[in-house]
């Protein structure tokens, strides 16, 4: 069975940092691509970043480019979202899925809350 | 980036009717080297992550009820719910995956009348 377990959200100040983990098991972790997503009341869901297999690749959408980091670690089936310069739009629960732009398999959510 | 925009924005529906939700693409998302429609559905119900229900515009997930039917080409999608059942009471949304970024519509919610 796919699990895809999200840890690591909480509540940050207004241009801090963040990293959030996703524990992947069940399937070949090193045969995906995997990506971040995330979703709020008023923007609805967004693709964040993926990241290739190998960790070669990596993909964000432009209001998170330089501030955040998609990273990997395929010996522990791990995945990371690293996020610095917080701001309040950035608050929302964050989603660890499965592939590379459409999703079969994701995670249950974790919620990153920006204070002012 | 290729925007998504679905209608209405909730509708209600009595059990067993038909409920029809509608997904236009700013561009179009169909590969015509393929003649594939790069576009998905999703269910996604209360304090739950979204549901992969359709993809590539009609194909259904495994396990997802045949009253669940997308269709569409190019730029304009639809998706139907031939009798609606209790267990169907969610947030739908389409997907674009043709170009990056990929790019969700704002939701429609569907409920019981």
């Amino acid at each position: 069975e796919v699990q895809l377990v999200e840890s690591g959200g909480g509540l940050v100040q207004r241009g801090g940092s963040l990293r959030l983990s996703c524990a992947a098991s069940g399937f070949t972790f090193t045969t995906y691509y995997m990506s971040w997503l995330r979703q709020t009341p008023g923007k609805g869901l967004e693709w964040v970043a993926n990241i290739k297999q190998d960790g070669s690749e990596k993909y964000y959408v432009d209001s998170v480019k330089g501030r955040f980091n998609i990273s990997r670690d395929n010996a522990k089936n791990t995945v990371f979202l690293h996020m610095q310069s917080l701001r309040a739009e950035d608050t929302a629960v964050y989603y660890c899925a499965r592939d590379r732009s459409s999703w079969r398999y994701w995670g249950q959510g974790t919620l990153v809350t920006v204070s002012s | 980036d290729i925007v998504m925009t679905q209608s209405p924005d909730s509708l209600a529906v009595s059990l067993g009717e038909r409920a029809t939700i509608n997904c236009k693409s700013s561009q179009t998302v169909l590969y015509s080297a393929n003649n594939n429609n790069y576009l998905a559905w999703y269910q996604q119900k209360a304090g739950q992550p979204p549901k992969l229900l359709i993809y590539w515009a009609y194909t259904r997930e495994s396990g997802v009820p045949d009253r669940f039917r997308g269709y569409g080409s190019g730029t304009d999608f639809t998706l139907t719910i031939s009798s609606l059942q209790a267990e169907d009471v969610a947030v739908y949304y389409c997907q674009q995956y043709f170009r990056t970024p990929p790019t969700f519509g704002q939701g429609t919610k569907v409920e019981l009348k």
